[in-house]
């Protein structure tokens, strides 16, 4: 079982529909949670970060938490053609030393205008 | 957040050769990261580096393949040693933003022939 897990994608989604990036993890102690995003060619950008179990939203974005079910989930709301790249999920697992990230393989996002 | 300056951005190279990637941190830092992303892959933490210390590397890294050094705080350097095309990649190093979340830069794109 991987670390950290992601829809495989690619994910295909109209412009001004709500996107939906999946993420669960396997430690259950892991305190850190982050969303990247990485265009093509172009290094990974942290957009999104969340600690506690709920929501948490900025702009067009929404992170959730649930720790008990072990997952973590990116909402884009009204999707734009620039939203159109890789997601990556990450987390700080308990385990580490702070700071040290295990990633998931991404979830490609395509928004089709 | 931090800004990185990371060269060269791209290198071809021929196998059996070796390459040194360079990390300028404007800010001071306790640790870099540095990372190896494969075509089509997520993150792969190869070592972390602390200034003072020997860097601390991952299962399946080694010193003598990726030697680092970091004099100081703000400056890092990561060297692929006898180099074979599966060492083709994208490096990536990072550092710390806010709470454990990453600031990346912008990538070395290596390919080996």
């Amino acid at each position: 079982q991987k670390e950290v897990e992601q829809n495989s994608g690619p994910l295909s989604v109209p412009e001004g529909a709500i996107a939906s990036l999946n993420c669960t993890y396997s430690d259950r102690g892991s305190q850190s949670f982050f969303w990247y995003r990485q265009y093509s060619g172009k290094s990974p950008e942290l957009i999104m970060s969340i600690y506690s179990n709920g929501d948490k939203e900025d702009g067009r974005f929404t992170a959730q938490l649930n720790k008990a079910s072990q997952y973590v989930s990116l909402l884009i709301r009204d999707s734009q053609p620039s939203d159109s790249a890789t997601y990556l999920c990450a987390v700080n697992p308990v385990n580490t030393n702070a700071g040290k990230s295990t990633f998931g393989d991404g979830t490609t996002l395509t928004v089709k205008p | 957040s931090a800004v990185i300056s990371q060269k060269p951005s791209r290198d071809i190279c021929q196998r059996g050769t070796s390459l040194t990637i360079q990390c300028q941190v404007d800010s001071q830092v306790t640790m870099m990261f540095w990372y190896r992303q494969q075509p089509g892959q997520s993150l792969t933490l190869i070592a972390t580096a602390n200034q003072g210390s020997e860097a601390t590397y991952e299962s399946g890294f080694v010193i003598d393949k990726f030697p680092i050094s970091r004099p100081n705080l703000t400056f890092s350097t990561l060297t692929v040693s006898n180099m074979s095309p599966e060492d083709s990649s994208i490096y990536l190093c990072s550092v710390r933003t806010g709470l454990n979340g990453y600031t990346f830069g912008s990538g070395t794109r290596l390919t080996v022939v």
